[in-house]
């Protein structure tokens, strides 16, 4: 069965810093992966998304993320964060129509 | 364009208490999911429904239950609730074909059962 860690569970940037939220999963085959984000008492949207071809993927609002086979990771970036990016993260892994999330990471943005 | 829809938005429950939850989609998708998010647990699948007519069990399908009553629409219901399910919840649907397909969720069910 699949699973996904995303190992912070809280960080805070400053505004106009980066960011990059850390994901692992665990699937034997090629796998199907997602960023969502969360803002406060919202639904879940979607930023991005891997299913093969080139391992750099760009998303919306910003956001990018490579996926690396070597380490099983799908880490998530932004060169620079905007306050309206404080939200919670989740990274998800898709096999036989279903996801598997992580616990997701808050991401806080201070002045 | 609504996407998916749940209703209601928050709920109080007693325990013993019965509910529904409501979903229903209008993107013509064949799939739709239940979840359930807890703090520090991220979401976990409570039921699924392929296609229209059936239904599985995902991680955690205990104390629920589930009807696809149709194409767009997918409820879940609660017989006798309890504590520990409290939680959010969040249906989503997707399209069905090879490969995999993106999930597009609600906005989500607050529920405190006391």
């Amino acid at each position: 069965a699949q699973s996904v860690t995303q190992p912070d569970i809280h960080i805070t940037v400053s505004e106009g810093a980066s960011l990059e939220l850390r994901c692992n999963y665990s699937y034997g085959a090629t796998p199907y992966l997602f960023w969502y984000v969360q803002s406060p008492g919202q639904g879940l949207q979607l930023l991005l998304k891997y299913f093969s071809g080139d391992t750099l993927v760009q998303g919306i609002k910003g956001f990018e993320a490579e996926f690396k086979r070597s380490q099983s990771s799908f880490n998530l970036r932004k060169p620079s964060v905007h306050w309206s990016d404080a939200a919670e993260y989740f990274c998800a892994v898709g096999a036989d129509y279903k996801l598997s999330f992580g616990a997701g990471t808050t991401v806080t943005v201070r002045a | 364009n609504a996407g998916v829809t749940q209703t209601p938005k928050f709920q109080v429950l007693k325990t013993g208490q019965s509910m529904t939850l409501q979903c229903a989609q209008d993107m013509n998708h064949n799939s739709m999911y239940w979840y359930r998010q807890d703090p520090g647990m991220g979401l976990r699948l409570i039921y699924y429904s392929a296609s229209e007519g059936t239904t599985d069990k995902g991680e955690v399908p205990n104390g629920y239950n589930v009807s696809r009553l149709n194409k767009r629409e997918f409820s879940l219901r609660l017989e006798s609730a309890a504590p520990s399910q409290t939680s959010v919840y969040f249906c989503a649907s997707s399209e069905q074909r090879t490969g995999f397909n993106i999930q597009y969720f609600g906005a989500g069910t607050r529920l405190s059962v006391l």
